[in-house]
């Protein structure tokens, strides 16, 4: 069965770090794009950082940019997010999504339950 | 403010069709044939009902179907069936700094 699980979530205060994790199963990991989308409470979708199979290739949103770092082990099929300095602003359920093909994210064909961060004094 | 501009809501009665707008711009909806859409029932997470522009993936009803002219997509529901009541998002790769867009979302309700 394919299969995302994301782990890490919790209560954070404001410029605190978390790191989340990802774990897949059921396809061949290394060949696909895989992202973070998160949802704010209420509110709608947004991607927040991607990376290439290879880890050669990073993208990320303005809004978290020179904060937060997306990488992956091939090895352990996991996928990170990295997140320092935590703002109020990034308190959202964060899915970890996997991109329907291998080259740029596009396209999101399996998603995680999601995990809810939290940033609040 | 979403990069992609759709209605808050729309409503329609079982067995009515009903579409769903999406506007862009020439960076992202007009220029790429890389629009995909998303159902999410509460509590759950996203699930892809169409890629590029009009493409069903296994298992998706043919109730849903998808186009684009210019810079505006559009998600059509045939059939209204109580359980299409969710949220639809859609999304767009785009040539500028953000690698991806979505839009704002849209409430289906079926009366």
């Amino acid at each position: 069965e394919v299969q995302l699980v994301e782990s890490g979530g919790g209560l954070v205060q404001p410029g605190g770090s978390l790191r989340l994790s990802c774990a897949a199963s059921g396809f061949n990991f290394n060949n696909y794009v895989m992202t973070w989308v998160r949802q704010a409470p209420g509110k709608g979708l947004e991607c927040v950082s991607s990376i290439s199979g290879s880890s050669d290739n990073t993208l990320y949103a303005d809004s978290v940019k020179g904060r937060f770092t997306i990488s992956r082990d091939n090895s352990k099929n996991t996928l990170y997010l990295q997140m320092n300095s935590l703002r109020v602003e990034d308190t959202a359920v964060y899915y970890c999504a996997k991109d329907l093909r291998g080259v740029t994210p596009d396209a999101f064909d399996i998603w995680g339950q999601g995990t809810m961060v939290t940033v609040s004094s | 403010q979403s990069a992609l501009t759709q209605p808050a809501s729309v409503s329609g009665s079982p067995g009515q069709s009903i579409t769903i707008s999406c506007t862009g711009t020439s960076d992202d909806i007009g220029s790429h044939n890389l629009v995909s859409w998303y159902q999410q029932h509460p509590g759950k997470a996203p699930k892809l009902i169409i890629h590029d522009v009009i493409e069903r993936p296994s298992g998706v009803s043919n109730r849903f179907s998808g186009s684009k002219s210019g810079n505006t997509a559009s998600l059509t529901i045939s059939g209204l069936q109580a359980d299409d009541e969710a949220d639809y998002y859609c999304s767009s790769y785009t040539s500028s700094s953000t690698f991806l867009v979505f839009g704002g979302g849209t409430k289906l309700t079926v009366l």
